[in-house]
């Protein structure tokens, strides 16, 4: 059975602190991974799409790398406007449905 | 812009009564998935649509029902509410290509008293 960890379940940084959230998985064979932004009272929105060990996107403030096992959000500088809910998911070859952590609370101080 | 959009926002029923949860999207999706978020328990899948009137079972089915009549129109359906179906139900549709990313509604909170 796929199962998706992420770590830690909250985080709290100063403004323009780096750091990184992490996801760990378990699939059979990835046909994604999928790490989505959550803001309060809101559905998630889609940030990147990774599909192989050693690649990488980014976008703004933000970074995501991935490993056969694992995921890394990498945060540089962040502002108080990245404080949101992180999520990741996966996709297991040949089915439709993903498969989401418990998300990561990221909170960025002024 | 693409949009997935559910009917209510907030949504307060009492045990026992019949609930729908509407959504509709406007990107010609073939798949469409129900899920429901608590807290400590992330995004758990309830039922997923590939196609007009073809359904399946996600991770969390018992309690549910789904109808998909037409290609932009899922319904989630609370046959008897219970205390225990109190959480926030996402909808969400994606395309066919190669993981095609979700698109996620705005999210129905009901609370069942």
């Amino acid at each position: 059975e796929d199962q998706v960890t992420q770590s830690p379940e909250a985080l709290r940084l100063q403004e323009g602190e780096s750091s990184s959230l992490n996801c760990s998985y378990t699939v059979s064979g990835l046909r994604g991974l999928f790490w989505y932004r959550q803001d309060p009272g809101k559905g998630p929105e889609f940030l990147f799409t990774l599909y192989s060990a050693g690649e990488e996107k980014e976008k703004e403030r933000l970074k995501a790398t991935l490993t056969k096992k694992e995921s890394f959000l990498h945060i540089t500088a962040p502002k108080p406007e990245d404080s949101a809910t992180y999520l990741c998911a996966v996709q297991e070859r040949g089915a439709q449905k993903l498969v989401f952590g418990q998300g990561t609370r990221l909170t960025i101080n002024p | 812009d693409v949009k997935v959009t559910q009917s209510s926002r907030y949504l307060v029923k009492r045990t026992g009564e019949k609930v729908f949860l509407e959504c509709v999207q406007d990107m010609d999706h073939e798949n469409m998935f129900w899920y429901r978020q608590d807290p400590g328990l992330g995004l758990r899948l309830i039922y997923f649509s590939y196609d007009v009137k073809m359904k399946e079972k996600g991770d969390i089915p018992e309690g549910y029902s789904v109808s998909r009549e037409k290609k932009e129109r899922f319904s989630l359906i609370l046959e008897s509410a219970s205390t225990n179906q109190t959480s926030m139900y996402l909808c969400a549709s994606r395309g066919t290509g190669r993981s095609e990313k979700l698109f996620f509604g705005s999210g129905t909170q009901l609370s069942v008293l």
